[in-house]
């Protein structure tokens, strides 16, 4: 079974600019969570989403938001991009909570200049 | 807010050594999960606990439960330079929510 696949692996952006990160959960996952992680915070729960629906949010700013659609692919955006927003963004994909075994993307490592 | 608190930070040993990394809050978990990351890849799962008490061993790790359910520790014996990587610790709340904490960062030297 092929694991948790996030695309792009690497992003250099501007400050000002967006970015949207995609999430490409295990087959059969119907939940997808996004984190945050950098050296200084460590992973920090962004949101969870389940059956296209928001499930639990995190303590992030609202330009972070996220989506989910039918086949539970993942995609989140980040608007108005600020150097803070510099972070390896992880993606976690299980069964049907956050609670149950996550299963982890090897993230997208965002730069922002 | 309930917090864990993963000590020490930061762990640079030979290889052969043996380590032991901490996991502790002042609340109770239902269950609490160790993973391992390592550089330019996600976290993995290495166990789960879920009895107060509980000693889980995976080859050369060893992972025990605090019997209140509010604290838990991992011990590598022999440790490996493929051992290299960040541990993450994260419990279950009551309440079923997930808390990471920040994680100890182990550098097994040759």
């Amino acid at each position: 079974k092929a694991g948790v696949t996030q695309t792009p692996r690497y992003l250099i952006k501007t400050r000002g600019q967006q970015v949207t990160l995609s999430c490409s959960p295990i087959s059969g996952h119907r939940s997808v969570s996004w984190y945050q992680q950098t050296p200084g915070q460590g992973l920090q729960f962004l949101f969870e989403y389940f059956s296209e629906t928001q499930r639990n949010k995190g303590n992030f700013p609202g330009r972070f938001s996220g989506r989910q659609f039918s086949n539970s692919r993942s995609e989140m955006n980040v608007s108005t991009l600020e150097l803070g927003d510099s972070a390896l963004y992880l993606c976690a994909s299980s069964i049907g909570q956050r609670t149950d075994t996550q299963y982890f993307g090897p993230g997208t490592r965002l730069t922002v200049l | 807010t309930q917090l864990l608190e993963q000590s020490p930070q930061f762990l640079s040993i030979q290889e052969g050594e043996n380590l032991t990394v901490y996991c502790n809050s002042s609340s109770v978990f239902s269950s609490l999960q160790w993973y391992r990351q390592e550089p330019g890849e996600g976290p993995v799962l290495l166990v789960t606990v879920v009895t107060g008490g509980e000693v889980k061993k995976l080859k050369r790790l060893t992972f025990q439960f605090g019997d209140a359910r509010k604290d838990s520790s991992l011990h590598i014996t022999a440790a490996q330079t493929g051992d290299t990587g960040l541990y993450l610790c994260a419990g279950v709340s009551l309440g079923n929510k997930l808390v990471f904490g920040a994680g100890t960062i182990l550098r097994v030297k040759s």
